[in-house]
């Protein structure tokens, strides 16, 4: 069966500092790959997806980037946090287009 | 833009009531529809898919869809206590690379 690994699950990181949290998707080939982030009191918000290594879209142009060294990972990362990168980051993967999502545990990154 | 629109809510129902969730989308390309369930703190998980008109039932639980409407619901029967979370409709439309739009979300709550 195919699981999918995130983590940290919570990270507290003054602002300026760099960030990178890593997702791995286990039990599947050739997976699509998505970061959402989900602020406080808001719906999710697609930041980047990804259909195969070295293929990034980035849906929202800000302070993050996405990168996709390997099949089944995918690394979000930012150079300098701002406090307005606060919120709770998701990965997911699908198999294909038109199916469903599967979400990772989430990382809570709270930026102080 | 694609839009996914819902209640905020919270909605308040007794236990063993039926609860009902609602959902509009505004691109009539859209071909896929997800319900995904929300507890406070943790990632989003599936409940239900559903991609063609009329009703799909698993357990306690059943998808509408009304394409003509760009309406889709979820009725949770009996609905008991560990149903109180927030629930999450996601659309996907096949234009370029799919991906998912997700509501804002409906809040549940079910008292004992």
């Amino acid at each position: 069966s195919q699981t999918i690994h995130q983590w940290p699950a919570t990270l507290v990181q003054p602002v300026g500092s760099p960030l990178s949290l890593e997702c791995t998707v286990e039990g599947t080939s050739n997976p699509n790959l998505y970061w959402y982030r989900q602020a406080a009191g808001r719906g999710l918000q697609l930041l980047f997806y990804s259909i195969g290594i070295d293929q990034i879209s980035s849906e929202v142009p800000q302070n993050l980037s996405a990168s996709r060294p390997q099949d089944r990972q995918f690394i979000l990362s930012s150079k300098k946090l701002l406090l307005s990168d606060s919120g709770f980051y998701l990965c997911a993967w699908t198999s294909g287009q038109g199916v469903e999502a599967f979400f990772g545990q989430g990382t809570r990154l709270t930026v102080v | 833009q694609k839009e996914v629109e819902q209640n905020s809510g919270p909605l308040s129902v007794p236990e063993g009531a039926i609860a009902s969730l609602n959902c509009t989308y505004s691109d009539r390309g859209s071909q896929s529809f997800f319900w995904y369930r929300q507890y406070s703190g943790k990632s989003p998980e599936l409940i239900m898919s559903i991609y063609s008109n009329g009703d799909k039932e698993d357990g306690r639980f059943t998808a509408q869809l009304n394409k003509a409407s760009q309406y889709v619901s979820l009725l949770i029967r009996d609905s008991q206590p560990s149903d109180s979370a927030t629930y999450l409709c996601a659309v996907m439309t096949p234009s370029g690379y799919s991906t998912l739009t997700f509501g804002k979300g409906t809040m549940l709550l079910v008292s004992p």
